[in-house]
């Protein structure tokens, strides 16, 4: 299975900053790599697909990047609705693998 | 709108089996693979397995031996069962609609439920 290693595990940060949080498979995934936001009390949302492209209705200030093994979810001017958990899954091969979550956090 | 929800008992004893229903709104399940994943508290996600749109199934190898999923397309229903249910176990549950594009599936998740806990205790 590929094993998905996020990092950090936990991210404060202030409104109108900008974070990265990173994501790296075990072995190469190509550009196959979700990303979803997790909120209490909400259904999972999709972020990102295939590395970097955007789902739609996620805003611009999201981006993700890389490729192979290692990735990133950036965001950009945070607003206060963006705290919660991220999560990264490799949609690559089968057994589809999720990382172990950042917790994103206000400052 | 496309939606999902899932139900089922919240608490279960320890080696009995679990039965979750997902039902879904706003996409025919002869089109979509649905998929169980899950989430034990404070952990991170673990994908349990899929119904494909054709009925075929696949699931996660450590749960294989316990584990079934079913569907009643008519009903819009997706079925999992999974049995000698322990407590770690304790999760939980949701279920989850593949994205597909009309051409090709794509093996991440567009539209999720938002779970139901389910408690392994005696």
């Amino acid at each position: 299975d590929v094993q998905m290693t996020q990092s950090p595990s936990n991210l404060a940060a202030s409104p109108g900053e900008s974070v990265s949080i990173n994501c790296k498979a075990s072995k190469s995934i190509s550009k196959y790599l979700a990303w979803y936001q997790q909120k209490p009390g909400k259904a999972n949302k999709l972020l990102i697909y295939s590395g970097s492209t955007l789902q739609s209705g996620t805003p611009s200030r999201f981006s993700g990047s890389g490729s192979g093994t290692d990735f990133t979810l950036t965001i950009r001017n945070l607003e206060p609705e963006d705290f919660g958990l991220y999560y990264c899954q490799q949609h690559n091969e089968y057994p589809w693998t999720f990382g172990g979550g950042t917790k994103l956090e206000l400052k | 709108q496309v939606q999902l929800k899932e139900s089922g008992p919240g608490l279960v004893q320890p080696s009995q089996t679990l039965s979750l229903t997902c039902t879904v709104a706003g996409f025919s399940l002869t089109s979509y693979n649905v998929h169980w994943v899950r989430q034990p508290p404070g952990k991170g996600l673990e994908w349990m397995g899929v119904i494909w749109n054709t009925g075929g199934t696949r699931y996660n190898s450590a749960l294989k031996s316990r584990l079934s999923i079913s569907k009643d397309t008519s009903k819009s229903q997706v079925f999992l069962k999974m049995n000698s249910l322990q407590t770690e176990d304790t999760a939980t549950y949701y279920c989850a609609r593949e994205h597909y594009d009309g051409t090709y599936y794509s093996y991440y998740f567009d539209y999720w439920g938002q779970g139901v806990m389910v408690t392994v205790s005696s």
